[in-house]
């Protein structure tokens, strides 16, 4: 049962835009507290991917891309390729736990 | 390149010591948090806790009176200890650097990984 709310799974087929979407409460995103988002393939090390909502780390292709709203957050990929299969994990800060939290994880399938 | 190596033992069984210990190669050692952090099917992502040169640890209140994080800067290591280990300890344990700013605090580069299991 994890803080942050993600859907288990999404799929889209190469080349189509996929969103993934995070949601939290007004103890954690809906805060000024950013998001941050991660790819993880079992048995390697997690990637982040996003840092403050929506900044990518050098190296990361401009394919992916995040967002925050409210309680809310969402990490976007288009032009989905088939190396972007993997599992992908929001996480944030939470004011009443004082410590940080993620989201249970979804996984993408590309068709 | 920033790479983090990690290692310790992977089973144990209930009531002993899980000792993990993880290095750094590249980047600076002093200027940044280091953390540990497991992932198990029933708890997800789970915080274990954080340190920094020069500064105390900070802990997850649900290991806090079993934990202990610490720091040598000379062998750009940092460890991680969980006594009286159970059952639900059993996890794939991850170090990472960490980032902390006014409004986040995020990870940038993390190990691959320790699984551990706890079994009599």
């Amino acid at each position: 049962q994890s803080v942050l709310t993600q859907p288990p799974s999404v799929s889209g087929a190469p080349g189509q835009r996929v969103t993934i979407p995070c949601t939290g409460t007004g103890s954690n995103i809906g805060t000024s507290y950013d998001v941050h988002w991660y790819q993880h393939l079992p048995g390697t090390a997690p990637k982040l991917l996003i840092f403050g909502s929506d900044v990518r780390p050098s190296g990361v292709p401009d394919r992916f891309s995040g967002s925050k709203s409210g309680t809310s957050a969402s990490l976007t990929i288009t032009g989905l390729r088939p190396e972007d299969e993997a599992f992908y994990y929001c996480q944030s800060h939470d004011n009443s736990l004082s410590y940080l939290v993620f989201g249970g994880g979804t996984k993408l399938t590309v068709l | 390149q920033v790479q983090m190596q990690q290692w310790g033992a992977g089973r144990l069984r209930p009531s002993e010591t899980l000792s993990l210990t993880c290095s750094l190669y590249g980047g600076s050692f002093t200027e940044n948090w280091w953390t540990w952090i497991r992932q198990s099917p029933e708890k997800g992502l789970e915080w274990i806790g954080e340190i920094k040169q020069s500064r105390s640890a900070n802990y997850n209140p649900s290991v806090k009176s079993r934990v202990t994080i610490s720091l040598d800067t000379s062998k750009r290591q940092f460890s991680l200890k969980l006594t009286s280990v159970i059952a639900a300890d059993a996890a794939v344990y991850y170090c990472a650097r960490a980032h902390k700013y006014t409004q986040g605090y995020y990870m940038d580069v993390w190990g691959t990984g320790t699984t551990v299991t706890v079994s009599s």
